[in-house]
């Protein structure tokens, strides 16, 4: 099976600042990776698909790159809303694996 | 707008089986363009995904190598619902539980990326 490293597990910003998280796939995986985040408390929520691809109605700050193995999730102008966890997964075939996540919290 | 809605019992004694419904309003499980997905979150495991069933001229089934064996995914198209059966449960099956929807970009395909997910509901697994 293909397993999926994030990087880093935890970080933590300030406001305005602009983060960057990795994931790894073991084996290539083309473009078919999704990123979630899942707030305190709350229920995940799709945020990227296609490793690019914006879902509906998320915030143009978020933004994903990359394709084959290796993968990035970017987000301009942290805000306190962001405080979360984020996951990437991917979705070419069975088992859609999840990475390890990484947290993110304020300074 | 999909909904989806996960309910059962909250606790299930180690080695029982653990069974959770989730209905669906919204969309039909017997969409050609949906998956049924069950995943689960925990503090020690984060996110993982569990299986999922989806209907494309017959119905598929595939499940996470973790739990293979031990999971059935089942659709019941009668009240629009899927159900999911856990045995020989274990304390380290103690997760929140959702039932999520996958979507299809390519109609011609078989791959669905998820994009709503259910409340969801927490079991614990104790005696």
């Amino acid at each position: 099976d293909i397993q999926m490293t994030q990087s880093p597990s935890s970080l933590s910003a300030s406001v305005g600042d602009s983060v960057t998280i990795s994931c790894r796939a073991s084996q290539d995986i083309s473009n078919y990776l999704a990123w979630y985040q899942v707030k305190p408390g709350g229920v995940p929520a799709l945020l990227i698909y296609r490793a690019s691809t914006l879902q509906t109605g998320v915030s143009s700050r978020f933004s994903g790159s990359g394709s084959g193995t290796d993968f990035t999730l970017t987000i301009n102008n942290l805000q306190p809303e962001d405080v979360g966890t984020y996951y990437c997964q991917k979705y070419n075939s069975a088992p859609l694996t999840f990475g390890g996540g990484t947290r993110v919290d304020m300074k | 707008q999909v909904q989806l809605l996960e309910s059962g019992p909250g606790v299930v004694k180690p080695s029982q089986t653990l069974s959770l419904t989730c209905a669906i309003s919204g969309d039909f499980v017997s969409s050609n363009s949906a998956s049924w997905d069950w995943i689960r979150q925990s503090p020690s495991r984060g996110l993982e995904w569990l299986g999922r069933t989806y209907y494309k001229s017959k119905w598929y089934k595939e499940y996470a190598v973790s739990v293979q064996g031990r999971i059935t995914i089942n659709p019941d198209t009668s009240k629009n619902q899927v159900s999911l059966h856990l045995n020989s449960v274990s304390p380290e099956d103690t997760a929140v539980y959702f039932c999520a929807k996958g979507y299809k970009w390519d109609a011609f395909s078989s791959i669905y990326f998820v994009d709503v997910w259910g409340r969801g509901t927490t079991v614990i697994v104790s005696s």
